[in-house]
């Protein structure tokens, strides 16, 4: 079982729509859970963080996480062209001292 | 100015050869990292470094190794350059005292082209 999972594949979604993203993780002790957008070519960029089980939200964009289901998710509101990019899910667990990565969700925003 | 810097930012080179490649950073973090990245195969560790005098493998370390030169410098080098390394590298730093809350800052990433 790999330790951090995105199976979706591309996402397209309309301008002004919701993006969601989900993202799995193997390892139940993890603590800390990360978002990064990726723009083609470019470095990854954190977007959000979350520590606690619930909703963490920032600006359009909301972090879910479900430690009992081993799950954390990223829902973008109103959907812009800009947010077009490639999502990564990280995971870092207690003691561990790095970060899991999955491979990503690329997420297209059509105008 | 960039909080963390790679050079080169390109790089083409030929089988067999040695190849370094530089990270700085004025964060003032104690750890760092590098990664290559492949399409279809996501972010993956070579090595991390929590100090000068501490280097750890990560899950890809064979065919490189690193150099911890002081607290703002991390290089990568790959001794015999083969294409499979062919790859998008990027350096990262963290902060320790952040605890588990260890978020990673990314330098702009080399794409290296092996020959």
């Amino acid at each position: 079982q790999k330790e951090v999972e995105q199976n979706s594949g591309p996402l397209s979604v309309p301008e002004g729509a919701i993006a969601s993203l989900n993202c799995t993780y193997s390892d139940r002790v993890s603590q800390s859970f990360f978002w990064y957008r990726q723009y083609s070519g470019k470095s990854p960029e954190l977007i959000m963080s979350i520590y606690s089980n619930g909703d963490k939200e920032d600006g359009r964009f909301t972090a879910q996480l479900n430690k009992a289901s081993q799950y954390v998710s990223l829902l973008i509101r109103d959907s812009q062209p800009s947010d077009s990019a490639t999502y990564l899910c990280a995971v870092n667990a207690r003691g561990n001292n790095r970060l899991a990565f999955g491979k990503g969700n690329q997420v297209v925003v059509i105008p | 100015d960039a909080d963390v810097t790679q050079t080169p930012r390109n790089r083409i080179t030929k089988t067999g050869k040695r190849i370094m490649l530089e990270c700085s950073q004025t964060k003032g973090h104690d750890r760092m990292y590098w990664y290559r990245q492949d399409p279809g195969l996501g972010l993956r560790l070579i090595y991390y470094s929590f100090d000068v005098k501490d280097i750890n493998k990560g899950e890809i370390s064979d065919g490189y190794s690193v150099s911890r030169q002081a607290q703002a410098k991390f290089s990568l080098s790959l001794e015999s350059a083969i294409p499979n390394q062919t790859a998008l590298y990027f350096c990262a730093t963290s902060d320790p005292i952040a605890g588990v809350r260890d978020t990673q800052y990314f330098g702009p990433g080399t794409r290296l082209t092996v020959l």
